[in-house]
């Protein structure tokens, strides 16, 4: 079964770090994008940013681009998403998701969120 | 970046009904790129629709989807007590990011 495992709940403080977890089974971790999204409390759904393991390429949204960073480390099928000075507004479920492959006969392409982990709640308060 | 600007905001109607959400983007779309999702509360959101029209694995033929250029529909034929639930829209044709619509909550009349 393909299936993403995230990391559990998190309650932190204004200005401490933290890096959640998401965890890939039952498929090549290595060959597919994987990407992270925010939901904010009775919010809709943001993108975030995706990375492809294998060689580390990153792409981010503006609003998300030097405030978060996104790696993977392919030998234990893990991609992280990782604060360094976290704010209340960083207060969100986020969720990561398999990208699937787009593909026409000449190229294939990062396409939509096929496979979803769970949800890790992060919750930043004084 | 692409906006997407999905409507009605609450759409109301009863089991059985046929239900038709919209996303609208603010420049065309290359490749029909669209995909939509399903989020039930208090759980992750689920594939429903790619390509536009392309069902997801194990997603039944009452969802069906299609559009081209900036405009894009969602349909659930005979809608069952189980899609009543909060749906987005994506868009993945241009470089990212890839944005998402604001949502449609479907609910029961």
């Amino acid at each position: 079964e393909v299936q993403l495992v995230q990391s559990g709940a998190e309650v932190k403080k204004p200005g401490e770090s933290l890096k959640i977890t998401c965890q890939g089974s039952g498929y090549f971790f290595t060959s597919s994008w994987i990407g992270w999204v925010r939901q904010m409390p009775g919010r809709g759904l943001e993108w975030m940013g995706i990375i492809y393991p294998m060689d580390s390429d990153t792409r981010f949204s503006p609003a998300f681009e030097g405030h978060v960073s996104i790696s993977a480390d392919t030998s234990i099928s893990t991609a992280y998403l990782q604060w360094s000075s976290l704010k209340a507004s960083d207060t969100a479920i986020y969720y990561c998701a398999r990208v699937r492959a787009d593909c026409t006969p000449a190229t294939c392409r990062a396409g939509a969120f096929d496979i979803w982990g769970q949800g890790t709640m992060v919750t930043v308060s004084s | 970046e692409i906006v997407l600007t999905q409507s009605p905001g609450t759409l109301s109607l009863s089991p059985g009904e046929r239900a038709t959400l919209s996303c609208r983007a603010s420049q065309s779309v290359s490749n029909s790129y669209v995909a939509w999702y399903q989020q039930r509360p208090g759980q992750a959101p689920r594939l429903l629709i790619y390509g536009a029209s392309s069902r997801a694995t194990g997603i039944p033929d009452r969802f069906s989807g299609y559009g081209s250029g900036t405009d894009f529909t969602l349909i659930i034929s005979r809608l069952e007590p189980e899609d009543f639930a909060v749906y987005y829209c994506q868009q993945y044709g241009s470089p990212p990011p890839y944005t998402f619509g604001q949502g449609t909550t479907l609910e029961i009349k």
